[in-house]
């Protein structure tokens, strides 16, 4: 048990729709970020995001948008959605965002683009 | 910093130890991290090693570092059934914490 939380824990969205997936990070969490994890793949690094500013970003399009805010929740959002957005998505939150600050992970929302 | 390879299987029996390896690039990573996946949880971070160090010992788990061949390994003694798992080497991309994951080794434990 992590404190971290995602909900909701399975979605089905068809293609071009939008998408917001949700976290709830540890109180006092400043940093949350975001992975995508396709079926037998490792994790890739979406965003991430500290005190509300993004705080770095992976390789991924523009569709792919967050929200942090000031109660530990952050969202995800994706636009325009595309049969190889189908993965899981994790949210990981830390204190702050240096190598040291140790990052517990939510179980992941489950989303399949049909 | 982002090729990080596992090899994907592994299988041993009850007891023995396990042996899970990873190669990474980017050489300016400050610390290297181990976490295990089970079905339907999220990624629990298991150890961790920092980019100086050569070994680390952490009850059953191992870490060993080869900074110039740029390999690291987890060693887990007296394998057990629970741990049964995906297991994940990741490198931190420079001084943050975001994560370059490799693509995981799938562990079966044999009873």
């Amino acid at each position: 048990e992590t404190g971290v939380t995602q909900s909701p824990t399975h979605l089905i969205k068809t293609r071009g729709q939008q998408v917001t997936l949700r976290c709830s990070s540890q109180s006092g969490h400043n940093t949350v970020s975001w992975y995508q994890q396709a079926l037998g793949q490792g994790p890739q690094f979406i965003f991430q995001y500290y005190r509300e500013e993004e705080n770095g970003r992976g390789n991924f399009p523009p569709r792919f948008s967050g929200l942090q805010f000031p109660n530990y929740s952050s969202e995800l959002n994706v636009n325009a959605l595309e049969l190889d957005d189908s993965a899981l998505y994790l949210c990981a939150s830390s204190l702050g965002w240096s190598a040291t600050d140790t990052q517990y992970f939510g179980p992941g929302t489950r989303l399949t683009v049909l | 910093g982002e090729d990080v390879e596992q090899s994907l299987f592994l299988s041993v029996r009850e007891g023995d130890s396990s042996v899970i390896n990873c190669t990474y690039t980017d050489s300016s990573s400050t610390y290297l991290y181990w976490y295990k996946q089970e079905p339907g949880a999220g990624l629990q971070l298991l150890t961790y090693i920092f980019s100086n160090m050569d070994m680390k010992q952490d009850q059953r788990l191992t870490v060993l570092l080869n900074k110039k061949d740029k390999h690291l390994s987890l060693r887990i003694a007296d394998t057990q059934t629970g741990d049964s798992a995906i297991y994940f080497c990741a490198e931190t991309m420079n001084t943050g914490n975001q994560f370059y994951f490799g693509t995981g080794t799938s562990l079966t434990v044999i009873p």
